[in-house]
């Protein structure tokens, strides 16, 4: 079972940032968490993974609370491309394991 | 496109049938993995290679399902026998498997419908 709690949907207008919350309060020291979305009919993209402290990229940031029992997927500008599932995966460091998937956040950019 | 590529990107077929898809992994990833997704759910581990060899298997993999990496880079999942509930996209991913964080990368997926 996934180990990570997100809100069904969300709306975001376009140009504005799309905040995106993850609660994984079980989360262990050794655990990272991933991000990924679904474009409808495509294959899961990466988007950013961190630790424990915050992360960006070139796609999106990435706020880790202190206690590491929550997060937040930012997307600072958001555009009509930007709609999609919204995964959250907590994962531990040493690589090979599969990536448990929940049923993620659908986020609609809106005109 | 040096991506994750799978092969055919759509198939019909008929119960009973048996069917075959490939995945080509990023060059020099050793770790290939197989997910299944429904609609409406995430995507649900199916397998897992590293280089040639099958290293864990998930209970949803029935014994109708079999996959192999025979030179440690494409792979190939059959289904024998299909059923209805085979219905899913099948989605592949890679990784180089190394010190440190890895990072799956997943190709567009096979949507496989059963009649």
């Amino acid at each position: 079972d996934a180990k990570t709690t997100q809100p069904p949907s969300m709306d975001c207008a376009e140009g504005r940032a799309a905040n995106l919350p993850c609660n994984h309060s079980t989360i262990s020291g050794n655990e990272y968490v991933y991000w990924y979305r679904q474009i409808h009919s495509q294959g899961p993209q990466y988007i950013i993974h961190g630790l424990k402290n915050n992360e960006t990229n070139e796609m999106a940031s990435l706020i880790i609370t202190e206690d590491r029992k929550s997060s937040t997927l930012i997307l600072p500008h958001a555009t009509l491309r930007d709609t999609a599932v919204y995964y959250c995966i907590v994962r531990v460091r040493s690589g090979n394991t599969p990536l448990v998937f929940g049923k993620g956040t659908r986020l609609s950019v809106i005109a | 496109d040096t991506g994750v590529s799978q092969n055919p990107r759509h198939k019909i077929t008929k119960r009973g049938q048996n069917v075959t898809f490939r995945c080509d992994p990023i060059s020099e990833h050793n770790r290939l993995y197989w997910y299944r997704q429904t609609l409406g759910q995430g995507p649900e581990f199916l397998t897992y290679f590293q280089n040639e060899a099958q290293l864990e298997k998930s209970r949803l993999l029935s014994d109708r399902f079999s996959a192999e990496r025979p030179k440690g880079s494409f792979s190939t999942l059959e289904i024998q026998r299909t059923e209805q509930g085979d219905s899913a996209m099948y989605l592949c991913a890679s990784s180089l498997g190394a010190s440190g964080v890895e990072t799956q990368y997943f190709g567009p997926g096979t949507r496989l419908l059963v009649l």
